[in-house]
């Protein structure tokens, strides 16, 4: 594998479900971010992290839990999600100190 | 927070036509990205720009970051049907953090 891979592809839940999505680099990189995107809006910046220290959390409400458990690896989990939370999420990576950031794929979400 | 505005919000050409499409900011940027994004994947960086003025080119496609640094732009010459997409430009303040995106351009291909 290479590049960012994101896990699952698409998912859809329930207000009440707990779930999590998964974002894998293999750049090297030690920065991490998760974006949401909506139709007809710009990306949003969710989280930051770098060198697996948050450094970035743009009020994003609480039923956002994000994970960095290694310069590799990022989750985002969900929980009593709304309606509205129904979004693209997109995990990037990039080098500390360079601009460039490299996106997944994309987890297409729905919350009925 | 940063305000992008990305022009036009969409574009319907004729294959083997030029494309121009540009972003502006209320503010100064040191950084300027330009992405495409292909329906149900990810954005994939097409051309990074650093310095004001400069004007870098990526096969057909060719970027300018603004002498003012508040706005950049991207042209696509002789487009093509795998040109279809949505073009986002996104801008930074600061190296390594935030980037803020704008709206995209929804680019259709007639062939």
């Amino acid at each position: 594998e290479t590049g960012v891979t994101q896990t699952p592809r698409h998912l859809v839940m329930g207000m009440t479900n707990k779930k999590s999505l998964k974002c894998e680099q293999h750049l090297g990189h030690n920065a991490m971010y998760w974006y949401k995107q909506s139709a007809k809006k710009p990306l949003e910046l969710m989280f930051v992290y770098s060198l697996e220290e948050r450094v970035e959390n743009n009020s994003v409400p609480s039923r956002f839990s994000p994970e960095c458990p290694n310069s590799s690896h990022l989750f985002l989990h969900l929980h009593t999600l709304q309606p509205e939370d129904s979004a693209l999420y997109l995990c990037a990576s990039s080098q500390q100190g360079a601009d460039e950031q490299f996106f997944g794929p994309g987890t297409r979400l729905t919350v009925l | 927070g940063q305000q992008l505005n990305q022009s036009p919000q969409s574009m319907f050409i004729q294959e083997g036509e030029d494309v121009s499409m540009n972003c502006t900011s209320s503010s100064i940027f040191n950084t300027w990205l330009w992405y495409k994004q292909d329906p149900g994947e990810g954005p994939v960086l097409l051309i990074a720009l650093y310095k004001a003025g400069e004007l870098t080119s990526n096969g057909r496609l060719t970027a300018q970051f603004g002498i003012t640094r508040k706005d950049s732009f991207l042209n696509i010459s002789a487009s093509i049907p795998s040109d279809v997409g949505i073009y986002f430009c996104a801008g930074s303040t600061n190296t390594g953090n935030q980037f803020y995106f704008g709206t995209g351009t929804s680019l259709t291909v007639i062939p």
